[in-house]
């Protein structure tokens, strides 16, 4: 089963509203990443946490880890219509030299105006 | 921006035929990736590479193949495409500190098999 699952799969939040994506996982891992896409495109790198990281910023986006959780959230403050998009977290596992990425189930974002 | 480029970006065909979907990147990086992904749902990898001249199988089973001669191009390609095959194809790179590093992403090939 994936790593990652992400809740909510959808949420809808006016323009200026803060929206909140969470993203639990199952195994340890080395650091968390979060991406963007919008419609029909590719993904875009948002933020990388790593494992002994708590918190991290970024302009208007704040990402936390909980390791002992296993989970994670990305909160984007004052959002915008241009927000609106699918949000993936990833995970990154190490074992020897072998590092292995897998993707959540990711969250759409809907904002209106 | 990154630079890694796809084509075709759109691609509709018919049953039974040969495809190549292109994937270059300029960035010099040693890992690529292959992904596919139904319309809103999850990336499942399905190809991936380290260098040149290594090619390995993803989590998700794929009639498509792969190869890597250069550096900066990673093809993927079906010898006959059938409609299970229609989806969106996502070509990715990751620089050499970056096994554990983001991914940088193309903006994707969508092919149809009718």
């Amino acid at each position: 089963s994936q790593q990652g699952e992400e809740d909510p799969q959808a949420l809808s939040i006016q323009e200026g509203e803060n929206a909140t994506m969470n993203c639990s996982y199952k195994t340890s891992i080395n650091n968390l990443q979060w991406y963007r896409q919008n419609s029909g495109r590719g993904l875009v790198h948002l933020i990388l946490i790593r494992s002994n990281e708590r918190e991290k910023h970024s302009g208007r986006l704040r990402v936390t880890l909980d390791t002992s959780k296993k989970s994670s959230s990305l909160l984007i403050t004052a959002s915008r219509a241009a927000d609106t998009a699918s949000y993936f977290c990833a995970t990154v596992s190490i074992t020897g030299t072998a590092s292995k990425l897998t993707f959540g189930t990711g969250t759409r974002l809907q904002v209106t105006l | 921006e990154a630079d890694i480029y796809q084509t075709p970006r759109y691609l509709v065909i018919g049953t039974g035929k040969k495809i190549t979907l292109e994937c270059s990147q300029t960035m010099g990086h040693d890992k690529m990736y292959w992904y596919q992904q139904d319309p809103g749902m999850e990336l499942h990898l399905i190809h991936y590479s380290y260098g040149v001249n290594s090619t390995e199988k993803g989590d998700l089973s794929s009639e498509s193949t792969v190869s890597r001669i250069r550096t900066e191009h990673f093809p993927l390609t079906l010898e006959s495409a059938r409609p299970s095959h229609t989806s969106q194809y996502l070509c990715a790179s990751s620089g050499v500190s970056g096994s554990a590093g983001e991914l940088f992403f193309g903006e994707g090939s969508r092919l149809t098999v009718l």
